[in-house]
């Protein structure tokens, strides 16, 4: 199946920093991206829905100040968590499709910690 | 407001029995129908799709699910669980191009 990849795996910062995460389609491209949040043993959240060349859109409740999103190219979309607080601290998990009829793959996921 | 309701926080099995996990969808339209695993600090990984055609769907490892129109339900099942298939199960809708409906996942635990 298709690869996406995501990185980092982890990553520790200190409140108040910016952190970037990036999710990389490798052997197809992919006009628009999608990034989750998930919580232990919870469902996944739809944060924003990101779309090459042109601005993201976020779902309900989701602060696009802080959670910023570029999707510069059709296989990298990135998500900068900007002046991260520790409630910002998740899993994060980005995803992408081929085309419209198949599946999504799902990047690693990244768990930010925020101290 | 559309949903995918797995009813099921938890599900235990012993090795070598046959494991359901339930899914039931409210979604406008003929949506797309997904199963997915997660293991421990990991992304999703694709088990088995609908899309069309025959009900019965056979995916990886061994998983099959059944989809259901008139209950609206996609149930995930296999014929004899092993302990490696223990992990978090996520059923999910797609009528929009991409754009997941999850259910709040079932944790499948699978003793020895």
């Amino acid at each position: 199946g298709a690869v996406v990849s995501q990185h980092p795996s982890r990553v520790i910062c200190k409140s108040g920093t910016s952190v970037k995460i990036e999710c990389r389609s490798l052997d197809f491209q992919a006009t628009t991206m999608f990034w989750y949040r998930q919580f232990p043993k919870k469902s996944l959240m739809l944060m924003a829905t990101s779309n090459e060349g042109s601005k993201a859109t976020y779902e309900q409740g989701v602060e696009k100040d802080k959670f910023l999103i570029n999707h510069a190219s059709l296989t990298l979309s990135t998500l900068t968590v900007t002046s991260a607080h520790p409630e910002d601290s998740s899993f994060y998990i980005c995803s992408a499709s081929p085309s419209t009829n198949t599946e999504a793959f799902f990047g690693q996921g990244t768990r930010l910690t925020v101290v | 407001a559309q949903s995918v309701a797995q009813p099921e926080d938890q599900v235990n099995v012993a090795e070598g029995n046959p494991l359901t996990v339930k899914c039931t969808y409210s979604v406008s339209g003929n949506p797309y129908l997904f199963w997915y695993v997660q293991y421990p600090n990991r992304g999703l990984q694709f088990l088995l799709k609908y899309i069309t055609g025959d009900n019965l769907v056979k995916g990886s490892y061994g998983f099959e699910a059944e989809f259901n129109k008139s209950q609206t339900s996609f149930h995930l099942k296999k014929p004899s669980a092993l302990v490696s298939d223990s992990a978090l199960y996520f059923c999910a809708a797609d009528n929009q191009g991409g754009k997941l409906i999850f259910g709040q996942g079932t944790e499948l635990s699978v003793k020895p």
